[in-house]
């Protein structure tokens, strides 16, 4: 299985922040890697793949970087409605997440 | 907008099996593989696997000698079969459809709210 180790786990930030999450893969996963918000209560919900993909109706201050075993998510400028946890996810081999990241407000 | 729309049993003891059903509403089964994610208290997301349109499956390495999955085409609905459950099954059950029905289209765009099944004597 290839594991996803991310980084950090719990993250503090203000309004107006730019904020980057690191996601590593225990084995390279190409560009295959996808990023997911969850907010309590919530179904996860698709934000990018295939590394840097923008899915559809995401605003564009998140953008994807990366390849091979290490990846970043990057809020550009936090709102208010981002404070989430946030999931990395490969698809290269079957499918893994990683422990999740949660963005609180400081 | 496709949605998705589980149910089953929320309470079971060890040992049993747990069986969850998925409706799809607004979209056809066909052209996708749909997926089972679930979530323990506390713990991150886990794929539990994938059932093709066709009947075609894909299981984690690490659940595969539990679990079973199957389709009803007529009936726009797919499922889930897990044997000899433990309190380490309790979480959260999502079905999930994936982009596409190729390998690198698993990730996942549609997504059930969840139900909550609990392992407990």
């Amino acid at each position: 299985d290839i594991q996803m180790t991310q980084s950090p786990s719990t993250l503090s930030a203000y309004v107006g922040d730019r904020v980057t999450i690191t996601c590593r893969a225990s084995q390279n996963t190409g560009s295959l890697l996808a990023w997911y918000q969850q907010k309590p209560g919530k179904a996860p919900n698709l934000l990018i793949y295939k590394t840097s993909t923008l899915e559809s109706g995401v605003p564009s201050r998140f953008s994807g970087s990366g390849s091979g075993t290490e990846f970043t998510l990057t809020i550009s400028s936090l709102q208010a409605d981002d404070f989430a946890t946030y999931y990395c996810q490969q698809y290269s081999s079957y499918s893994t997440f990683g422990g999740g990241t949660k963005v609180e407000i400081k | 907008q496709v949605q998705l729309q589980q149910w089953g049993a929320g309470l079971l003891n060890p040992s049993e099996t747990l069986s969850l059903t998925c409706a799809v509403y607004g979209g056809s089964l066909n052209g996708y593989y749909w997926s089972w994610i679930r979530r323990p208290p506390g713990k991150g997301l886990e794929w539990i696997g994938e059932v093709h349109d066709s009947g075609g499956t894909n299981y984690s390495p690490s659940l595969k000698s539990r679990i079973s999955m199957s389709v009803d085409s007529s009936k726009n609905q797919f499922s889930l079969k897990m044997r000899s459950v433990t309190a380490a099954d309790t979480a959260v059950y999502h079905c999930v459809r994936n982009r596409g029905s190729d390998w690198k289209q698993r990730f996942f765009d549609n997504w059930g709210q969840g139900i909550l099944v609990t392992v407990s004597s």
